[in-house]
Formats: C-alpha cells, structure tokens, sequence
C-alpha cells in the first residue's frame, strides 16, 4: 500500500539552528499539507502546497518557515532559526483530490 | 474560525461496549472526516462523510452528520482493546485543495 514517508523520524537541534525536515509524498498525489502536533495537543495547520506554490498558510508559518519541492519528489519543511516552541512532531500529509488526507508518521522536533 | 471540536475529551469503557464520540463545528463544509491516532504515530484516515449525507457505516463504525446542528458522531460499536487510540474529526470546507482543521482529539481507552 503506498504510504507517505517522512525522514527524519526524530531530530534534537540546538535553537537558533536550521532544520529541514523531509517528506515523500504518495507518487500520484497532488496536494500536500504540513500539520505539527504539540505533545498532548490538536493538530494544526501550518501549510498547504500545490502545483509547486503555496495554496495557504497559517499564523505559525511565518518567515522562519518555507517549504519547496525542489526535485519533483520530496516536499521539505524548513525552519529557518528554530525556537523552542517549534518543539513538536510535524506531520506531512498528501492528497489527490477531494477526499482523504495520507499522513506520514511524523517528525519529532526537539529545540534545546 | 472554523474548527473541530470533539466531546468527551477521554472516554474510558470496557471492551464489548459501544464507544460514542461528538464533534461539533463552526462554519459550512464540503464533508467531515475522522482520523485515528494510536501514541506516538500518524493519522489514519477512518470515513468521510459529505454534507449531503447524514449517516454513513464503516464495519463496526457508523458517522452521523446533521449539518443543522453542525455536529457529528462517531460510534464505535462492539469495541475492542486495539480501539484504544486518539480520536480527530476533520472539517473539510470545500474539498479538494482546501485545508482540513482538526480539533483536539478524544482519547479512547478500552479496558480489557
């Protein structure tokens, strides 16, 4: 069955430092979304990506955030300076159309 | 803003017995859509159900969906100890490239 995969499944970073974080998205799937998930928390938004641009974000992405899919194939999530708050797991999740959303099995951020 | 709400936050139950879970929204959607989370792991998609229908089943789960009240339910029936998980609803507003807001999830724990 084709999944979602996202790399990797947990990073410890120091803050202020750069992290990417990288997703595989299910090859015929034209939509795909990062969502984070502060421990114990709900699942928010953060951005969604189509026909290689930006459909719509939310207020945690700001310019500390981008995203691109520089090769056709992986879809990357990168903090530019990262704070503690950005501690959390950040889920990829694609689609094709209207319908269901696939959702990877996270990245766990931590920010020392 | 819109968004998914679910009630009880924690339901705990003995496995055999039904499992009943309520979300409640804001604004108009395109469908509604529940999403399972064991600890630590992705979102899996569970059953869609479109603002057009008011009933939908899936093997032991059946949705309900009255979209005059904005409100949804998921009953799991017959449960089982491997139901224990975190439990999302998903509003979808308008399909296809729109993003879904979740709410902050139930937590089911079925006893064996």
């Amino acid at each position: 069955e084709p999944e979602v995969t996202q790399t990797p499944s947990h990073q410890v970073t120091q803050m202020g430092q750069e992290v990417i974080l990288r997703c595989v998205p299910i090859s015929n799937h034209l939509y795909f979304y990062w969502y984070r998930q502060i421990l114990g928390q709900k699942v928010e938004f953060l951005v969604s990506f189509y026909n290689n641009e930006i459909s719509e974000k939310s207020e945690i992405f700001d310019d500390q955030f981008s995203v691109e899919r520089p090769d056709g194939s992986n879809f990357t999530l990168k903090i530019r300076s990262t704070k503690l708050e950005d501690s959390a797991m950040y889920f990829c999740a694609t689609r094709l159309a209207i319908g269901e959303l696939f959702f990877g099995e996270g990245s766990r951020l931590t920010v020392l | 803003s819109q968004q998914g709400e679910e009630d009880p936050q924690a339901l705990s139950i003995q496995e055999g017995e039904n499992a009943t879970m309520n979300c409640s929204y804001k604004t108009s959607i395109n469908n509604l859509q529940w999403y399972r989370q064991n600890s630590g792991r992705g979102l899996v998609h569970l059953i869609l159900i479109r603002s057009n229908e008011r009933e939908k089943h899936s093997g032991r789960l059946r949705v309900t969906l009255d979209t005059s009240k904005k409100s949804s339910s998921l009953l799991i029936t017959a449960s089982r100890a491997a139901d224990t998980a975190s439990y999302f609803c998903a509003t979808d507003p308008t399909g296809a490239n729109s993003k879904l807001t979740f709410g902050k999830g139930i937590t089911l724990s079925v006893r064996p």
